[in-house]
């Protein structure tokens, strides 16, 4: 069965420090698709990234960063250089490549960012 | 440019009334979801579909109906609303090209059971 487990809860941190969201994903799937989505708290979902499982290549936009490594079954998000209006919950998420976009979400990550 | 909306944005109901919510899109997707979200739990899927006529269960499917009549709606129902549906509710859509799986969300659906 497809698992994703974001192990930190909540993270606070101080505006312009860089900040590691952890994502660890469990399937049996050869092919699938990862996820990120952002949650601010007007509480709409935000796409952020889809990377498909034979693409390892880290991926940079602009302060975001993804490092996806399937040796260890994480798929990670940094921001750098965080600021106060990336607060919001992360959700990390997968997709069986049986089910065509049937998403599997991780309880998601509280990130708060003081000024 | 609407994408995914939901019908209504809030609503309470009391214990053992029932209800629908609509999920309307614009993309011609092939594939739409209901997730309901809990503090703590993340998304968690309710119902699905796979196109007009057709519906699965999710994860969560207990004490809920859906219906797929036309392509661009996909309805949830709940014929006895219970305090454990308290619950934000999305609705999401998705291309059947496999290229595309990136999920639409609508702005979610703020239920209270009393």
């Amino acid at each position: 069965a497809q698992k994703v487990t974001q192990a930190q809860t909540e993270i606070s941190v101080v505006e312009k420090e860089d900040v590691t969201l952890d994502c660890v994903y469990e399937t049996r799937d050869t092919t699938y698709y990862l996820f990120w989505y952002k949650q601010p708290p007007s509480g709409e979902l935000v796409f952020l990234i889809r990377r498909n499982s034979f693409d390892e290549q880290n991926e940079i936009s602009g302060r975001y960063s993804w490092n996806f490594q399937k040796s260890t079954s994480s798929f990670n998000f940094t921001i750098t250089a965080s600021q106060v209006v990336d607060s919001a919950v992360y959700f990390c998420a997968t997709d069986r490549g049986s089910t065509l976009g049937r998403l599997y979400f991780g309880r998601g990550t509280q990130l708060t960012v003081w000024p | 440019n609407a994408g995914v909306t939901q019908t209504p944005k809030f609503r309470v109901l009391k214990t053992g009334q029932s209800m629908t919510l609509l999920c309307a899109q614009d993309m011609n997707h092939e594939y739409m979801y209901w997730y309901r979200q809990d503090p703590g739990m993340g998304l968690r899927l309710i119902h699905y579909s796979v196109g007009e006529g057709t519906t699965a269960k999710g994860e969560v499917p207990d004490g809920y109906n859906v219906s797929r009549l036309k392509k661009q709606n996909f309805l949830l129902g709940l014929e006895s609303a219970a305090p454990s549906q308290t619950s934000v509710y999305f609705c999401a859509s998705s291309d059947l090209n496999r290229g595309n799986t990136e999920a639409f969300f609508g702005q979610g659906t703020r239920l209270t059971v009393v």
